[in-house]
């Protein structure tokens, strides 16, 4: 059963650094494309960007480019940082597969984890 | 760039059928999606990938009460015998290259 968990510090002070990292258990980070995806509180899903295990990457435009993804084969991570956060980066952030045979499809989801930036 | 757009809220009975819908903006009305399901207080779901033939590709463990069907830029999704359980908020999603877009989600309310 192929198991997503994301992890990482809970709490942020604004300027600073958002890092988090996805653990995929029971398969291979090598076969597919991740995805970063986060929702503030009482909102809707906002995708950030993917990364495939070459380090091929690509995000939303709308985070000013404060976004970096990164990949580690040897530990079956991705992570993720967020540069500069302010209040408005507070969310829950998922991590989420994308389907092999639809690259862009989310098919599985880890639960997710909340980050909120308060000094 | 795609957009899709969802009604903000629906209601249905104990029992009954619902059928939401996720709208592909102009020019992209061959584009599969997916829908995912969101309980109170709990991460996404996936339920399955809708293409634009209406072939559907259903997650592990999703009950035959929940369908998909398309119809030009219309993609739904159908919740048959509804359960008290079945109260979330309902997102659809699709993807061009180089990027991945939600729609704003249906919350779906089990009267």
């Amino acid at each position: 059963q192929v198991q997503l968990q994301e992890s990482g510090p809970g709490l942020v002070k604004p300027s600073e650094t958002l890092s988090l990292t996805c653990t995929i258990s029971g398969d291979s980070i090598t076969s597919y494309y991740w995805s970063w995806i986060r929702q503030p509180p009482g909102k809707g899903l906002e995708w950030i960007g993917y990364i495939y295990y070459s380090g091929s990457t690509n995000h939303n435009s709308s985070l000013k480019g404060r976004v970096t993804m990164s990949v580690d084969t040897s530990e079956n991570q991705v992570s993720l940082k967020v540069t500069s956060v302010t209040a408005a980066d507070t969310a829950v952030y998922y991590c989420a597969r994308e389907s092999y045979d639809s690259i862009g499809a989310f098919n599985l989801w880890g639960q997710g984890t909340l980050v909120t930036v308060s000094s | 760039q795609v957009v899709l757009t969802q009604t903000p809220s629906a209601s249905a009975s104990l029992g009954a059928s619902v059928k939401l819908t996720c709208t592909l903006s102009s020019g992209h009305s061959s584009y599969a999606i997916t829908w995912h399901q969101q309980q109170p207080q709990k991460g996404p779901r996936y339920l399955m990938q809708l293409n634009s033939d209406g072939s559907h590709i259903k997650g592990d463990g999703i009950p035959d009460r929940f369908s998909g069907s398309s119809s030009g830029a219309e993609r739904y999704l159908t919740i048959s015998s509804l359960q008290s359980e079945d109260e979330a908020d309902y997102y659809c999603q699709t993807w061009g290259t180089g990027n991945r877009v939600f729609g704003g989600g249906t919350k779906l309310t089990v009267l």
